[in-house]
C-alpha cells in the first residue's frame, strides 16, 4: 500500500547532541517530500521540502535532510539540537499525481534533555 | 507573510448543535484551502480541499453532509461541524495555498470538545 512512514514514535536527546529523525515513503514514483513542525499553540511549519535536483535539502532553523532513492528515505537531521526544538515532527509527501494533497506520517515526537 | 488563522482557538458544544470554524487567509489571496483532522498522538487526515466559488471535494470516508465547508472568498474559508456528537471531538487544522504557488500554510488549529 502507498504510505509514508516515521519509525520513530518518540525521541529524546540531548541538547547538544546530533539529530536525525526518519521517514520511509511507498510508492511508485518519487512523491514531492516535505518536512514540518508542530508546536503547541502554533501551526504547522514547513522545515524544509524536496521535489528533485539535489539530494541534500538545507531547511530552516538548522535543519536538513538527504532524499535516497534507493532507501525509499528522506531522513530529517540536525547537528546539534537547541531544548527550543522540541516539538512534534511530521514527514509528509504529495504523492505522483496527487494534486497537492499532503499525506502525513504519524510524526514523530522530539524530547530534549538538558 | 503568509500568515493562516483560525478562530475560534478552541470551542465546546452540546452535542446535537453545529458548530462553525473559520480559516482566514491574513495577508495573500488563497485560492485553495485545505481542512485537516487531527487526533490525539495521531498525524493529520485531510477531509477535504475546497476552492473558492466551488463545491468542495471529500476525501473517502468523510461525510459532506455533516462537515459543510464553504470557501466564498479567496480569504475565508469555513468549516461547519453540523449535529456534533461526541466522536467529532477532534484538533481542525486548516492551511491555504497562495495563488500560483504550491506551499500550504498552515492555520494554528481549532480545538473542538463535543459534550
Amino acid at each position: 500500500a502507498q504510505s509514508v512512514t516515521q519509525p520513530d514514535i518518540h525521541i529524546t536527546v540531548s541538547e547538544g547532541a546530533s539529530l536525525e529523525l526518519r521517514c520511509n515513503y511507498s510508492y511508485g514514483a518519487t512523491p514531492y517530500l516535505f518536512w514540518y513542525v508542530q508546536s503547541p499553540g502554533q501551526g504547522l511549519q514547513l522545515l524544509l521540502k524536496y521535489f528533485s535536483g539535489d539530494t541534500l535539502v538545507q531547511g530552516i532553523k538548522g535543519f536538513e535532510a538527504e532524499f535516497k532513492r534507493s532507501q525509499s528515505s528522506f531522513n530529517l537531521r540536525k547537528p546539534s539540537v537547541h531544548w527550543s526544538d522540541a516539538a512534534e515532527y511530521f514527514c509528509a509527501v504529495v504523492p505522483p499525481g496527487g494534486y497537492n494533497k499532503l499525506i502525513f506520517g504519524a510524526g514523530t515526537r522530539l524530547a530534549v534533555h538538558p | 507573510g503568509a500568515v493562516v488563522s483560525q478562530h475560534p482557538s478552541r470551542v465546546i458544544c452540546k452535542s446535537g448543535t453545529s458548530v462553525k470554524i473559520e480559516c482566514r487567509s491574513l495577508d495573500f489571496q488563497a485560492t485553495t484551502m485545505f481542512w485537516y483532522r487531527q487526533f490525539p498522538k495521531q498525524s493529520l487526515m485531510l477531509m477535504a480541499t475546497s476552492n473558492e466559488g466551488s463545491k468542495a471535494t471529500y476525501e473517502q470516508g468523510v461525510e459532506k453532509d455533516k462537515f459543510l465547508i464553504n470557501h466564498a472568498s479567496l480569504t475565508l474559508s469555513t468549516l461547519t461541524v453540523t449535529s456534533a456528537h461526541p466522536e467529532d471531538s477532534s484538533f481542525y487544522i486548516c492551511s491555504a495555498c497562495r495563488q500560483g504557488s504550491d506551499e500550504q500554510y498552515f492555520g494554528p488549529g481549532t480545538r473542538l470538545t463535543v459534550t
